[in-house]
Formats: structure tokens, sequence, C-alpha cells
């Protein structure tokens, strides 16, 4: 089935520093990725629409300028969490629209748990 | 736009009894509803999800869940758990407008106790 690899799983950092979360689809291209972000107890909540070739969109109320991503290719989408704080810390996931022909869903990423000291 | 509420952040049940997992939502027109479920260090897979049709949505795992309109609610539910169903479990929910847009629930955590 359709797999959505994402690293790394857990990342501390000091504050001030940036940090890159990968997602790749694995057996498949995914043309579009969307990025959640997760704080404790809560749901997780879309932070923004990555697409191949083109820019991001992103959810009202996210940072651009804080959370680049890059989606250079068909199978590689990239978050960066830049100058992060430790209000940064969260649960980043990244999920992809599983093939046509696939179970109709969306394939999610192992997710990243980001620690910001 | 859309909530999502799971009541239960936590729900502790004993090997081989029924379990009820609740959801609902609050839009009042078409949707698209899922059921995910996340095991410890892992991501998120697919359960059930329910586009159109008949309303009891059978899914992975001996899952299924009932979708009610008039309740705006997609429960889901298992006859007889197994310890290794402990999980997070969260609803999920897209449309009417844009179905490419997740909207989840905070997450019930399953707790099946032997």
């Amino acid at each position: 089935g359709a797999v959505v690899s994402q690293h790394p799983s857990r990342v501390i950092c000091k504050s001030g520093t940036s940090v890159k979360i990968e997602c790749r689809s694995l057996d498949f291209q995914a043309t579009t990725m969307f990025w959640y972000r997760q704080f404790p107890k809560q749901s997780l909540m879309l932070m923004a629409t990555s697409n191949e070739g083109s820019k991001a969109t992103y959810e009202q109320g996210v940072e651009k300028d804080k959370f680049l991503i890059n989606h250079a290719s068909l199978t590689l989408s990239t978050l960066t969490v830049t100058s992060a704080h430790p209000e940064d810390s969260s649960f980043y996931i990244c999920s992809a629209p599983a093939p046509q022909g696939s179970n109709y869903g969306y394939t999610f990423g192992s997710g990243t748990r980001l620690t910001v000291v | 736009a859309q909530s999502v509420t799971q009541l239960d952040s936590q729900v502790p049940v004993f090997e081989e009894a029924p379990v009820e997992l609740r959801c609902n939502y609050s839009s009042s027109v078409s949707v698209y509803l899922f059921w995910y479920v996340q095991y410890p260090n892992q991501g998120l897979q697919l359960l059930l999800k329910y586009l159109s049709g008949s309303t009891l949505v059978k899914g992975i795992n001996g899952f299924e869940a009932e979708f009610n309109k008039s309740q705006t609610s997609f429960h889901l539910r298992k006859p007889s758990v197994h310890i290794s169903d402990t999980a997070e479990y969260f609803c999920a929910v897209s449309g009417p407008y844009n179905f490419n847009k997740f909207y989840f629930g905070s997450g019930t955590k399953l707790n099946v106790k032997p």
C-alpha cells in the first residue's frame, strides 16, 4: 500500500535553531502533501498544503516565514521550522492523498515530535 | 469551519468487552467521515471511512461505525476488543466544500486491560 515515510521521528533542538522535517512518498507520487500540527491533548490542525512545483498554501494564523515548506519533487516535501522557540514544540505529521485506484483516503507519516529547549 | 468532537479522551475497557468510541461533527451537509488509529510511535492508519451509501461501515480489525445524519454522529464500535487494540483513535471529517481538508477530533485513547 501507499506509504509516507517521515523523518526524524523525534528531534530536540535549542531555541533559535532551525529544524527540517522530511516526508517522502515511497511507492507513489504525491503532488500534494498536507502538514499538520498537534499540541498535547488537542486535535491535529492543518498548517499548510504543499504542492509540487508551486508555493505552499498556509492556513490562517500560520506564519509562512517561520514554517518553510518545500515540495521539490513528486516524492518529497519538507517542513523547516525556522528560529524555533519552545512554543513550537509539538507533534508534526504529514499526509498525502492515496493514489487513485487504491482505497480512498490519505496516507499519514509517522509524525515528528519536536521539542525546543 | 468544521468541528469534530470526541467526548471521551480516555476509554478503559477489559479484554473481550464491547467498546464504543463517540464522534460528533458540526456540519449539517454532506461530508466524508473517517476513523484513524495511531499505535505508539507510529503514523495514523485508516480504520474505515464513510463516503456515501450504507450508513453502517465495516473496517479493518473488526471495527465498524454507523453514520447518523440526524445526530451528526459517527461512532466507532467493536463487539469484542483485544489487548492489541490499545491505541489512540481519531475521528476526522472532510468537506463539505473542500474534501482535501481534514478536521480531526482530539482523539480517544483506548486502553484494553487483561
